[in-house]
């Protein structure tokens, strides 16, 4: 149980272009999904917060209406990356809280993440 | 996001040695301290999570917390060669109960 997908896995697009990531909780319900981004040899960094049938919550520094989220249903959240520009090029990683009661307290599992490059 | 800070590494170890990684937070607040391993170019995965103060042991994983010294460890025993990969701690912000900070990770390299 507690798995979460990442869609696409690897891609590569033009500088001005947008570019969409899917987030899938695949057997649990999500209220709340994270945006992570990782530079190399870096560590996650949080984007935003992402909290089922309302606006998303955006850390200090990250531009919102560059980096829209989605989050329409329990099991679905989406980045969209807009104008991309190489700067954007990194791995975005997605997790998504379940409540599973096994004694993990509403834990993050985490998805496979997205390489982007921008060209 | 409250620091969090871990050695970077990368730390070397022989086949069946125990490694030893460290962390240490600055909101005294926080409850919840995870260990995640990560493999290059893969997504972290839990590997330990710890709320009270001592020891807690899974398989050859130990992770330690003091909260007094706002410190948490994790002891790899008898590493192996597929332990080679960057740990992560994350701490559980004390006024949010949802979001994680990050340390940058540490990188064990388990020599065979």
């Amino acid at each position: 149980g507690a798995v979460v997908s990442q869609h696409p896995s690897r891609v590569i697009c033009k500088s001005g272009t947008s570019v969409k990531i899917e987030c899938r909780s695949l057997d649990f319900q999500a209220t709340t999904m994270f945006w992570y981004r990782q530079f190399p040899k870096q560590s996650l960094m949080l984007m935003a917060t992402s909290n089922e049938g309302s606006k998303a919550t955006y850390e200090q520094g990250v531009e919102k209406d560059k980096f829209l989220i989605n989050h329409a249903s329990l099991t679905l959240s989406t980045l969209t990356v807009t104008s991309a520009h190489p700067e954007d090029s990194s791995f975005y990683i997605c997790s998504a809280r379940a409540n599973l009661g096994r004694g993990l307290r509403n834990e993050q599992f985490f998805g496979p993440g997205t390489r982007l490059t921008v060209l | 996001q409250k620091e969090v800070e871990q050695n970077s590494g990368p730390l070397s170890v022989p086949e069946g040695a125990i490694a030893s990684l460290n962390c240490t937070y600055s909101d005294r607040g926080s409850q919840s301290f995870f260990w995640y391993r990560q493999y290059s170019g893969k997504s972290p995965e839990l590997i330990m999570f710890i709320y009270s103060n001592g020891d807690k042991e899974d398989g050859r994983f130990t992770a330690q917390l003091n909260k007094a010294s706002q410190y948490v460890s994790l002891l790899i025993r008898d590493s192996q060669p597929s332990d080679s990969a960057t740990y992560l701690c994350a701490v559980k912000e004390g006024s949010n109960d949802y979001k994680l900070s990050f340390g940058a990770g540490t990188t064990v390299t388990v020599r065979a």
